[in-house]
């Protein structure tokens, strides 16, 4: 158990719908990562927040936003869902800006049909 | 940006022998370099990284080495065994705009490890 947690698990949805997807941090970890994990894409940067502010930015689309709340949980919204939106979403926390050892939650598992 | 290759993106050994994954990376200011192993509907767990003022560092079986004028570095695992089958992946870090670094990972390779 690496300390993140991250929910829903699963998540199945029809195109067009928006949802929500949820990260809390280790305790002391103030940076939080999400990444997209395709089998045709692999694991893709898409955004990072640290103490609430976003500090770095992948290719995430403009259909999804983020943000990191005072607690430091995170959360990713994606919405106009398209099919090839389903993929596994992992969000990482580490304790400053990078360089350093990034720990990732159980992922949520998105399908949109 | 940054891109990272990664080879081979399978690798199947018997159990005992050794195995070699290797990435190269194209941004010479990547400067800290981790490698994940992510077994099967897990998250990806980080197993040994290195930053570039170090050539080599090893941890019991597992070891990596960084040639920074080549731009690449490799995972090198001894004695594998059944439960090192997972897929690794390898990753560059460099510093982007505010600070941060941000990996970029490699495709991945599976290791499967035979009894």
């Amino acid at each position: 158990d690496s300390g993140v947690t991250q929910t829903p698990k699963h998540l199945i949805t029809a195109t067009g719908q928006r949802v929500t997807l949820r990260c809390s941090p280790r305790s002391g970890d103030l940076s939080v990562y999400w990444y997209q994990q395709s089998l045709d894409q692999g694991l893709q940067f898409l955004i990072q927040y640290y103490n609430g502010e976003e500090r770095a930015k992948g290719n995430i689309l403009e259909r999804f936003s983020a943000q990191q709340f005072p607690d430091l949980h995170s959360e990713l919204n994606l919405s106009s869902l398209e099919l090839g939106d389903s993929a596994l979403y992992f969000c990482a926390s580490s304790v400053g800006l990078g360089g350093e050892t990034q720990y990732f939650g159980p992922g949520t598992r998105l399908l949109v049909l | 940006g940054e891109n990272v290759e990664q080879h081979p993106s399978t690798l199947s050994v018997q159990e005992g022998d050794s195995a070699v994954i290797k990435c190269t990376y194209s941004d010479s200011a990547s400067n800290y370099f981790p490698w994940y192993k992510q077994e099967l509907g897990k998250r990806p767990q980080l197993i040994i990284d290195i930053r570039s003022n170090v050539g080599e560092k090893k941890d019991q079986r597992i070891a990596v080495t960084l040639n920074k004028t080549a731009k690449h570095f490799s995972l090198h695992i001894t004695e594998t065994q059944p439960e090192d089958s997972a897929v690794y992946f390898c990753a560059a870090s460099n510093p982007a705009s505010g600070g941060s670094y941000i990996p970029t990972f490699g495709r991945g390779t599976s290791l499967i490890v035979h009894p």
